[in-house]
């Protein structure tokens, strides 16, 4: 069990750019959550994956954002177009049933 | 739609002082759970506790414990002869299944003095 692996830790990116996150879930557990968690407050959720399929999305998941689970295992966040608002920590969680694990996060600072 | 409360944004105490943390929830599901979760400075989110609905049991583990009332929808956690290590921000955190994602709440950041 070596926890839930996000990548990049840090990306700094300028305004317009795309984007992409990838995080490794706990090889066994099923579910993959995505979150982002601005200063000063807790995390948001923003959508998640039961294997491969996605089984919900946020209203917090404008058109620019887009996840995917391809393979059912590692998952990626691509936000197109990046703007100021998108700077915030997108935090990575899987879970079996029995507690959700999360991994370190990636900073996005859009300039 | 489900809502977590921490009404302490921030608490400040000196070190071996006892301090709690209050969490309310809101939600019309009779099954749920209720979460802590650790987040020191380095920003990984850390599991501490979790509880089911129909276990009212509190909870003891270390200087830490917990106190799970459903009459006041609280679930609200106490740290004991705090040190400096457990200076960071403390979550509260609710799902309907244990496996649907959770709803935080805005959290509270407890600093510890020497």
């Amino acid at each position: 069990d070596t926890g839930v692996s996000q990548d990049p830790r840090h990306k700094i990116t300028k305004r317009g750019q795309n984007v992409t996150f990838r995080c490794d879930p706990i090889s066994e557990h099923n579910r993959l959550y995505w979150y982002r968690q601005t200063l000063g407050q807790g995390p948001e959720f923003l959508t998640y994956f039961q294997n491969e399929a996605q089984l919900e999305k946020s209203r917090l998941l404008s058109d620019r954002f887009s996840a995917e689970r391809p393979k059912g295992s590692f998952s990626t966040l691509e936000i197109q177009r990046t703007e100021q608002g998108d700077s915030a920590m997108y935090l990575c969680a899987s879970s079996t049933g029995k507690g959700y694990t999360f991994g370190s996060g990636t900073r996005l600072t859009v300039v | 739609a489900q809502k977590v409360t921490q009404a302490q944004t921030e608490i400040s105490v000196v070190e071996k002082e006892d301090v709690t943390l209050d969490c309310v929830y809101e939600t019309r599901d009779t099954t749920y759970y209720l979460f802590w979760y650790k987040q020191p400075p380095s920003g990984e989110l850390v599991f501490l506790i979790r509880r089911n609905s129909f276990d009212e049991q509190n909870e003891i583990s270390g200087r830490y414990s917990w106190n799970f009332q459903k009459s006041t929808s609280s679930f609200n956690f106490t740290i004991t002869a705090s040190q400096v290590v457990d200076s960071a921000v403390y979550f509260c955190a609710l799902s309907i299944s244990g496996n649907t994602p959770l709803v935080f709440g805005k959290g509270t950041r407890l600093s510890v003095i020497a």
